[in-house]
């Protein structure tokens, strides 16, 4: 199993491009989100999604755009990148079972991409 | 707004001793509060969750407890090792894994 897969790793832009950052999880997940990661400021949620076909904002969704055609991609797009969105970029994933008595609401983390805009 | 605080300082203990982390929320009713480990370069590593209804819980040299009236969880690593140094994060959610909000982390660096 490879769980949370996020490519690149790392990147760099310049202001204006537009890019996006994969995200695949093999654990078939309803539920997956992007966060990103600041120093002092911890994770902050852009983007997440219930489900195939369905996504909605986190706290921090502008300048990003998602979508979820199957279960087991979630990409983010960056339409016009620019200098304050350089941050470390995680993908999440979750079992839609977690506030069941079973659950544990446990995400499963991609190891992050580094982007830095110039 | 919601909030998550955690201890932004670094912790510094010696091997052998109990480290203890601190949590602390506003504004936020969880059902369940979990605590993550976090290397440099990785992803956040999930470690174990307390529900709202448990005071304590308990995981080899973990141990997390849960206080919703304080708004306030601590967590323990007993017996630490160097290689328990990290950073730690606490994580809130009521909606079963898809808007888990995280607190900034805390660093504990566990000296041989």
């Amino acid at each position: 199993n490879a769980g949370v897969t996020q490519t690149p790793k790392f990147q760099v832009l310049k202001t204006g491009q537009s890019m996006t950052l994969q995200c695949a999880q093999d654990m078939n997940h309803e539920y997956m989100s992007w966060y990103r990661q600041d120093p002092g400021m911890g994770l902050r949620l852009i983007h997440y999604s219930v489900g195939a076909g369905i996504t909605d904002q986190g706290e921090v969704p502008n300048g990003y755009n998602v979508s979820r055609s199957t279960t087991e991609d979630f990409p983010l797009r960056l339409l016009s990148a620019a200098p304050s969105q350089t941050s470390v970029y995680f993908c999440a994933s979750s079992y839609s079972g977690g506030l069941t008595l079973a659950g544990t609401g446990e995400l499963f983390f991609g190891e992050g991409s580094r982007l830095t805009v110039l | 707004s919601q909030k998550i605080e955690q201890n932004s300082e670094a912790l510094n203990i010696q091997e052998g001793k109990t480290a203890t982390l601190t949590c602390n929320y506003t504004n936020y009713s969880p059902a369940y509060l979990q605590w993550y480990r976090q290397d440099p370069g990785r992803g956040p590593v999930f470690l174990l969750l307390i529900r709202e209804n448990e005071k304590e819980k308990r995981k080899e040299r973990l141990k997390v407890t849960f206080d919703t009236t304080l708004k306030q969880s601590l967590f323990h690593i007993t017996a630490s090792q160097p290689a328990d140094s990290a950073t730690y994060l606490c994580a809130l959610d009521n909606t079963g894994g898809f808007k888990t909000i995280f607190g900034a982390g805390t660093r504990l660096f566990v000296k041989a």
